[in-house]
């Protein structure tokens, strides 16, 4: 059965801190792997992944994936507390259409 | 402009009743899902249209009946609720040749 696991499941930092999130899966014919944040409404949009060894990048935050060993991680640098948030993994496989989603990382971050 | 907006945002019913909660996106996708998120925050895929068509429906009580009228709409029926229904509803949609779902703002289901 396909599968998607995040960890750790919580983390609490302090501001400035780099924390590093987790996400490893086990899914048929992979296609793509996106990270979300959510706050207190709907998830939105961080990453798309879909080749090996390619680090996105959108300010404090980077991803990168690895095919090979099936998981990918999220950085974020010098945290600061409007980061606080859980952050989603989700994987899609090629010929369906359904994408799942990991349990989630509850992250706060303390001023 | 919400690219996609589901009503109501707030829903508290009593057990046993009917609701219904709808969503539209105005992305031009034509992939559109519903979501169930529990109160761990675990995001599960309850249903998937793609161009009014269905192509996923997960293991869910048959008291949940979705309905496409046409690809920018996607509704979610629920009969006789349950306590166990509570939760957040997420409406999202994804274009056909690409790979971002886009989420809606969820509806806030309490069934007391």
């Amino acid at each position: 059965e396909d599968k998607v696991v995040q960890s750790p499941l919580s983390l609490v930092v302090h501001e400035g801190d780099t924390v590093t999130l987790n996400c490893s899966y086990e899914v048929t014919n992979f296609r793509s792997l996106l990270w979300y944040k959510q706050e207190k409404k709907a998830p939105t949009f961080l990453f798309m992944l879909t080749s090996s060894g390619i680090e996105k990048k959108s300010g404090r935050l980077s991803s990168i994936l690895d095919k090979k060993e099936l998981f990918s991680i999220l950085n974020i640098t010098a945290t600061q507390t409007g980061d606080s948030a859980i952050y989603l993994c989700a994987v899609g496989s090629s010929g369906t259409y359904k994408y799942i989603f990991g349990t989630g990382t509850r992250l706060k971050v303390l001023a | 402009d919400t690219a996609v907006s589901q009503t109501p945002k707030y829903l508290v019913t009593q057990m046993g009743n009917d609701k219904s909660i709808k969503c539209e996106q105005n992305l031009g996708h034509d992939t559109m899902y519903w979501y169930k998120q529990d109160s761990k925050k675990f995001l599960k895929i309850m249903f998937s249209y793609n161009n009014k068509e269905l192509i996923i429906n997960e293991t869910v009580p048959n008291r949940f009946s979705p309905k496409s009228p046409d690809k920018a709409h996607l509704n979610l029926h629920i009969n006789s609720l349950e306590l166990g229904d509570s939760a957040v509803y997420f409406c999202a949609s994804r274009a056909g040749s690409g790979n971002t779902i886009y989420f809606g703002e969820g509806s806030w289901l309490t069934v007391v």
